[in-house]
Formats: C-alpha cells, sequence, structure tokens
C-alpha cells in the first residue's frame, strides 16, 4: 500500500460545483495532516492544515478519519483560480520537528466557466 | 514574515557536470531546512533536512549531497549529475507544529 494516496484526477467542474477530494494514508501513527495548493510549475503552497474534529476556512472544509485512515477536502462554490493541484501529506509518525512529511502525488482539478 | 529564496530559478546542464543550488531564509532564526525533488509524474521525495549549521541527514541514496554552512542558508551539490537528476528542487522551512513553506523552486533539466 503507498502511503500517501490519492485519486490523479482531473476533476473537471463546473463554476459553482461542490467538488471532494479524498486521501488515504498507510501509517496510523502519523500526527499531522496537511493539504496543499499547487499551481503548474510552482512551488506547493500551505492550503490548510486538518484537525482531528475536522475544520474550515471559507469554502474549503477539511475532514480527518483515524480510524480509517482518511482524509478529505471539500470546496464549495468552485471558482476557477481554484484550478490547481491539491496534495494530500501526512507526517511520517515520528514526531517532533523533524518528523517527515509525505506527499501525495496530488489531485488535478480543473474549474471552467 | 518568513521569506525563502532559491536561486537559480531555472537550470539545463550537461551530465557529468557539477551542480550548485543555494538557499536563503529570512526572518527566523535556527529554522530546520528540507531539500525536496519533485519529478515528473511523481510526488514530492525529501532529499535531505537539517535541524542546525553542519547538520545534515539524507532520507535517501542518491548522487547529490548538502551542507548548511550558516543558520539561513542550505545547498545542495552534485559533483556529476545524472539524467535523472532532473527535476524540480524545492527547498523548505518548517514552522513549529505546521507544514512546510518552500521557496519558489529550481527547475533543473540535465541532458
Amino acid at each position: 500500500r503507498k502511503e500517501v494516496e490519492q485519486d490523479p484526477g482531473p476533476f473537471n467542474v463546473p463554476e459553482g460545483a461542490t467538488v471532494a477530494f479524498n486521501c488515504t494514508y498507510s501509517n496510523s501513527a502519523s500526527q499531522s495532516f496537511f493539504w496543499y495548493r499547487q499551481d503548474c510549475r510552482k512551488e506547493p503552497k500551505l492550503l490548510m492544515s486538518v484537525y482531528s474534529s475536522g475544520n474550515e476556512d471559507g469554502r474549503f472544509t477539511a475532514q480527518l478519519n483515524r480510524a480509517s485512515q482518511y482524509i478529505s477536502l471539500l470546496i464549495r462554490d468552485s471558482k476557477l483560480s481554484d484550478s490547481a493541484t491539491y496534495l494530500c501529506v501526512v507526517n511520517g509518525g515520528y514526531g517532533g520537528s523533524q518528523g517527515n512529511l509525505i506527499f501525495g502525488k496530488g489531485t488535478k482539478l480543473s474549474v471552467k466557466p | 514574515s518568513q521569506t525563502i529564496h532559491q536561486w537559480p530559478a531555472t537550470l539545463v546542464q550537461p551530465v557529468g557536470s557539477p551542480l550548485s543550488l543555494e538557499c536563503t531564509v529570512e526572518g527566523t532564526s535556527n529554522p530546520n531546512l528540507y531539500w525536496y525533488r519533485q519529478a515528473a509524474g511523481r510526488g514530492l521525495q525529501l532529499l535531505f533536512y537539517s535541524v542546525g549549521i553542519g547538520q545534515i541527514s539524507s532520507e535517501v541514496p542518491q548522487n547529490l549531497s548538502a551542507s548548511r554552512p550558516q543558520d539561513r542558508q542550505f545547498i545542495l551539490s552534485s559533483k556529476k549529475l545524472l539524467l535523472s537528476d532532473s527535476g524540480f528542487y524545492l527547498c523548505a522551512w518548517r514552522p513549529l507544529l505546521a507544514g512546510d513553506h518552500f521557496g519558489p523552486g529550481t527547475r533543473l533539466l540535465v541532458l
């Protein structure tokens, strides 16, 4: 089983649509979870951390299910500017600031007018 | 605020040539620094990390090396580049209890 697995997409959705991305991870000891956004030929940028109780930031909602080792990102009212690749990121469970981050290969989103 | 710089932005090098990529961080002291590579069609792979001057940990055996000569400077090097070294090289620093913050990256093409 791959360490962090995501559907590569692409997800092609119209403006205003709601879209959900899923991610599974293999290390049950992982403690930190993130979603990053990466635009074409640019560096990844931290979109949001994922907390155990779930968290929301504007149109973005992240959920964590530790029992199933599953993370999700929901984007409501999609904008053209949301088009990007979304990376699921999990720490290696080693703890501390040295804990390795494991990156998924990303899910590509394309929002059409 | 913290800023991370990388140069050059793009680089085309022949096989067998040396490499030196530089990363500097502003606005923080004693940061944990990381070098990642993103190859085409693959996820980000951690290459090296450093928790302080002169302290380097390597994550994967490879043709590359890293050095940290100053607190806010992290350098990625190679004596002889291989075709497989092509990729997008990203330097990052990590705030406490948060995800990595990346520099703009260097796109390397080895021919």
